[in-house]
């Protein structure tokens, strides 16, 4: 099946770092998203891209859809406590397909 | 309305129980789907619903049986589930298909 390699697996940051996480894939997806999911909860969706080349703010977020459709990256500018969590990219291939989910990224922010 | 709802939030089960999970939005969405997902790992899809049809379904054992009763509703039925079995099951729901989903909170299943 389609799998995302999503880097790096873990940062440790301090408060007020930008942070820059990506994930290529040897698939071309159409849809790429970025989630955020904290401890026992279900994944928040932060940004949606759906267009080679978009890029696509939210806030302190930003996020890219590779030009060759096979790779994305997020960052986050001047980073909160709050901002602590695990970030997935996700892709979608066709319109009735579900995600493919990359393994993550862990970002700790040390005070 | 603006957000996807799971009930129950915990369960716990034998081996030989039947229980189900329940879905619900209210966003005129119209696609829906089943995702699990295990202890430090990302989410698995199961099953997806487009206009209340099941579209995919990724191999997933017949101990689980999903239902779409409505647009607004998906159900997750369980019967003679493993210990294998116990993990974070969350529904999501888009649009439409090929559009973000928005995820719930998801039902944390233990299975004894």
């Amino acid at each position: 099946g389609q799998q995302l390699n999503q880097s790096p697996q873990s940062m440790f940051i301090q408060e007020g770092e930008d942070v820059s996480m990506n994930c290529t894939s040897s698939s071309i997806f159409n849809t790429w998203l970025w989630y955020k999911q904290d401890p026992g909860e279900g994944p928040v969706l932060l940004i949606a891209l759906y267009k080679a080349g978009e890029l696509t703010s939210n806030g302190r977020l930003t996020a890219q859809f590779g030009i060759t459709r096979k790779d994305s990256f997020l960052n986050i500018s001047a980073s909160i406590p709050s901002d602590v969590g695990i970030y997935f990219c996700a892709g979608q291939s066709g319109g009735a397909d579900g995600l493919t989910f990359g393994k993550g990224t862990h970002l700790i922010i040390q005070p | 309305d603006t957000e996807v709802t799971q009930t129950p939030k915990h369960l716990v089960m034998g081996m030989t129980n039947k229980k189900s999970l329940k879905c619900e939005q209210h966003m005129g969405h119209r696609a829906m789907y089943w995702y699990k997902q295990k202890a430090k790992k990302p989410p698995e899809l199961m099953f997806v619903y487009s206009y209340e049809k099941l579209s995919i379904n990724e191999s997933v054992p017949s101990r689980f049986s999903p239902e779409c009763p409505n647009s607004s509703l998906l159900n997750l039925h369980l019967h003679a589930l493993q210990p294998e079995d116990s993990a974070l099951y969350l529904c999501a729901s888009s649009q439409d298909p090929g559009w973000g989903s928005f995820f719930g909170p998801g039902t944390r299943l233990t299975v004894l």
